[in-house]
């Protein structure tokens, strides 16, 4: 399976960007990139995706090397609300690649 | 509100016993998902169904199973309960049986084996 890393902890000030990282190395020509978050107490929340080109949302940015080994999760304007673990994911198209396997993500905090 | 509903959201029983999850996916979604989060293992799949039928096995023990009736609610039963089994489950649906699309999860049961 492909991997991912990430740094365990962050931390941000609240109305300020954040830039969450993620690896990706061993990425294959047919993986996609997808973040999830799971805030406080709830089950994991889809954030966004993308394979090549960058690809924004209401939620956040995703910054797509051009060599597709690591990513870039951008939150515009941090609130209390996106504290939470961010985790980075790699989904193929079939089989077991294509499951949604959970690493240990990154917390975020976000200061006042 | 992702739109998944699981019940109950807390259940704290003993070893050695049975309980029951349920989850009712979002309206028109043919899939469901369980997930068991831990501690020390974090977030891992255990079991996939599709229309009723089983489409994929993670993680699940021989104690566990599951099934999707025709109204596509879905129920994880965990028996012979041990310490280790405490943990939060969490179900998530989605509209297709491929995994190539959003999940959408519910808030999780919490479960407290003493």
């Amino acid at each position: 399976d492909a991997k991912t890393t990430q740094p365990n902890s962050m931390e941000s000030n609240e109305e300020e960007p954040v830039h969450l990282p993620c690896n990706h190395s061993t990425i294959s020509g047919t993986d996609y990139i997808h973040w999830y978050r799971q805030l406080p107490s709830q089950g994991p929340e889809y954030v966004i995706h993308g394979l090549t080109s960058n690809v924004n949302n209401r939620m956040a940015s995703l910054a797509i090397a051009e060599d597709r080994k690591s990513s870039t999760l951008i939150l515009h304007r941090a609130t209390l609300r996106d504290a939470a673990v961010y985790y980075c994911i790699l989904r193929g198209l079939t089989g077991a690649n294509s499951k949604l396997t959970f690493g240990k993500g990154i917390t975020l905090s976000v200061r006042p | 509100d992702s739109g998944v509903t699981q019940t109950p959201k807390h259940l704290i029983t003993a070893t050695g016993q049975r309980v029951t999850l349920r989850c009712s996916p979002r309206s028109g979604d043919l899939s469901v998902y369980w997930y068991q989060q831990s501690l020390d293992q974090g977030l891992q799949f255990l079991i996939q169904y599709y229309n009723g039928e089983e489409r994929a096995k993670g993680n699940i023990l021989e104690r566990f199973s599951a099934q999707q009736f025709p109204d596509l609610h879905s129920e994880l039963n965990l028996s012979s309960l041990e310490l280790g089994d405490s943990a939060l489950y969490f179900c998530a649906s989605s509209p297709t049986g491929a995994w190539t699309g959003e999940l959408f999860f519910g808030e999780g049961s919490r479960l407290t084996v003493l």
